[in-house]
């Protein structure tokens, strides 16, 4: 049982250049969500799925875009990264229920010089 | 306005003492929860307990437990008898329940950096 699974654990980028951050979830959860993390801040809601199909911006949306065509995958795009993007991606899945917990992927450390 | 507030930037705790980390949260929801998680240096998160707006009882896991009082709308987490192990940066967060949207996902306070000394 994987759990919640990012890929790449680090990246370095340019400025300008694109890329996706994976995530892949096999306990069949409705909720997926990423978030970074930031010295000082704690984390912050980037995009949110309540499940495939539908998507919705979180609390720092700009510059980032989502897709949920499935129900384990929901992979972050960075259309035009930019130095304030430097920081840690957190994906994270949950059943809908408010009682239950969200489990982690392992985070993603990017670097945009 | 802020979710959820954690003001203690840093604590420090000798090992085998017990230690509170503070929280609070606003919310005009009646249906919500409340979640600590830690982070160790190795950076992944790790779910520790869960308070829901209806229990009666204070959640307890082991050496952790969550002093609730819902009137003063605080969610302190409490650790016996610290480890050096439990250095780590811990959150405060929670889920709103009947609204929709964003507020259903989890909101985070800014963490509390706790070192155990020997």
């Amino acid at each position: 049982n994987a759990g919640v699974t990012q890929t790449p654990k680090f990246q370095v980028l340019k400025t300008g250049q694109s890329m996706t951050l994976q995530c892949a979830q096999d306990m069949n959860h409705e909720y997926m969500s990423w978030y970074r993390q930031d010295p000082g801040m704690g984390l912050r809601l980037i995009h949110y799925s309540v499940g495939a199909g539908i998507t919705d911006q979180g609390e720092v949306p700009n510059g980032y875009n989502v897709s949920r065509s499935t129900t384990e995958d929901f992979p972050l795009r960075l259309l035009s990264a930019a130095p304030s993007q430097t920081s840690v991606y957190f994906c994270a899945s949950s059943l809908d229920r408010a009682g239950y917990g969200y489990t982690f992927g392992s985070g993603t450390r990017l670097t945009v010089v | 306005a802020q979710k959820i507030t954690q003001t203690q930037p840093g604590m420090f705790v000798q090992e085998k003492e017990a230690v509170t980390l503070d929280c609070t949260y606003d919310t005009s929801d009646q249906s919500y929860g409340l979640f600590w998680y830690k982070q160790p240096s190795s950076g992944e998160m790790i779910f520790l307990i869960y308070q829901g707006s209806y229990d009666e009882q204070n959640a307890t896991e082991g050496r952790y437990s969550l002093n609730f009082q819902k009137a003063r709308k605080s969610a302190n987490l409490v650790i016996s008898a610290s480890q050096l192990g439990d250095s780590a940066m811990y959150f405060c967060a929670m889920r709103e329940a009947r609204l929709s949207g964003s507020a259903r996902q989890l909101t985070f306070g800014s963490g509390t950096q706790l070192t155990v000394l020997p």
